[in-house]
C-alpha cells in the first residue's frame, strides 16, 4: 500500500465548475497534510495546509480532513484554466519527513 | 517573502564531471531539503537537515554528497552520476520542530547526465 494515494487521473472539468481531488494516507501518526500545484516543467507551489479535521477556507480553495477515514481533499470553486495543473498532496509523518502522492492532473476546460 | 533560490536553472555534465546545486533561503528556516523528481513523478525526498545537520539520508547512493554549510545555505555535491539521474532537482525549506511545517520549494535545478 503506498503511503499517500491519489487518483492520478487525468481529471477534466469545465471552467466556472467545482473540481474535487481527493488523497488517502496510510499512517495514522500523520500530523499535517498540504497540496501543491505544480504546473508543467515548473516546481511545487504551496496552495493549502490542514492540521485538524474539518473544513479550512482560502479564497476558491476549501481543504478538508478527515483523520479517522485517513483522508484530505481539495475543492476548487469557480475553476479557472489558469487552474490547469498538477496538484499533489503530500503528508508530513513526523518532523520533516514529507511524503508526496502520485498527483492528480486537472485540465480546467474553457 | 517565501522565497527558496536555487542555481543553476540548468546543469548538463558528464559522467565522470564534478559539479554542485546550490539553494538559499533567507526566511530564518533550519530545515532545508533536497528532493529528485522525475518526468510525471512525484517528488522523492533525498536528504533532510535540521540545523545544519543531517537529519534523514533516504539510501541515497554516495554519488550524491549533500553539504550544509550555514542556515541559509544548502548544497549538493555531484560526482560520477549516471544517465538515470538525469532529474529535476528540488531544494524546499520549512521551519523545524513541532507543529505546522509548511515546505516551500525552489525552482529547482534540471540536470541532464550524458
Amino acid at each position: 500500500q503506498k503511503e499517500v494515494e491519489q487518483n492520478s487521473g487525468p481529471l477534466s472539468v469545465p471552467e466556472g465548475a467545482i473540481a474535487s481531488l481527493n488523497c488517502t494516507y496510510s499512517d495514522r501518526v500523520s500530523q499535517s497534510f498540504f497540496w501543491y500545484r505544480q504546473y508543467s516543467g515548473k516546481s511545487p507551489e504551496l496552495i493549502m495546509s490542514i492540521y485538524s479535521n474539518g473544513d479550512k477556507e482560502d479564497g476558491r480553495f476549501t481543504a478538508q480532513l478527515n483523520k479517522a477515514s485517513q483522508y484530505v481533499s481539495l475543492l476548487i470553486r469557480d475553476s479557472q484554466p489558469s487552474d490547469s495543473a498538477t496538484y499533489l498532496c503530500a503528508v508530513n509523518k513526523n518532523n520533516n519527513d514529507m511524503r508526496f502522492g502520485a498527483g492528480t492532473r486537472l485540465t480546467v476546460k474553457p | 517573502d517565501t522565497e527558496v533560490t536555487q542555481t543553476p536553472k540548468h546543469l548538463v555534465m558528464g559522467m565522470t564531471n564534478k559539479k554542485s546545486l546550490k539553494c538559499e533561503q533567507h526566511m530564518g528556516h533550519r530545515a532545508m531539503y533536497w528532493y529528485k523528481q522525475k518526468a510525471k513523478k512525484p517528488p522523492e525526498l533525498m536528504f533532510v537537515y535540521s540545523y545544519e545537520k543531517l537529519s534523514i539520508n533516504e539510501s541515497v547512493p554516495s554519488r550524491f554528497s549533500p553539504e550544509c554549510p550555514n542556515s541559509s545555505l544548502l548544497n549538493l555535491h555531484l560526482h560520477a552520476l549516471q544517465p538515470e539521474d538525469s532529474a529535476l532537482y528540488l531544494c524546499a525549506s520549512s521551519r523545524p520542530g513541532q507543529g505546522a511545517r509548511e515546505q516551500y520549494f525552489g525552482p529547482g535545478t534540471r540536470l541532464t547526465v550524458t
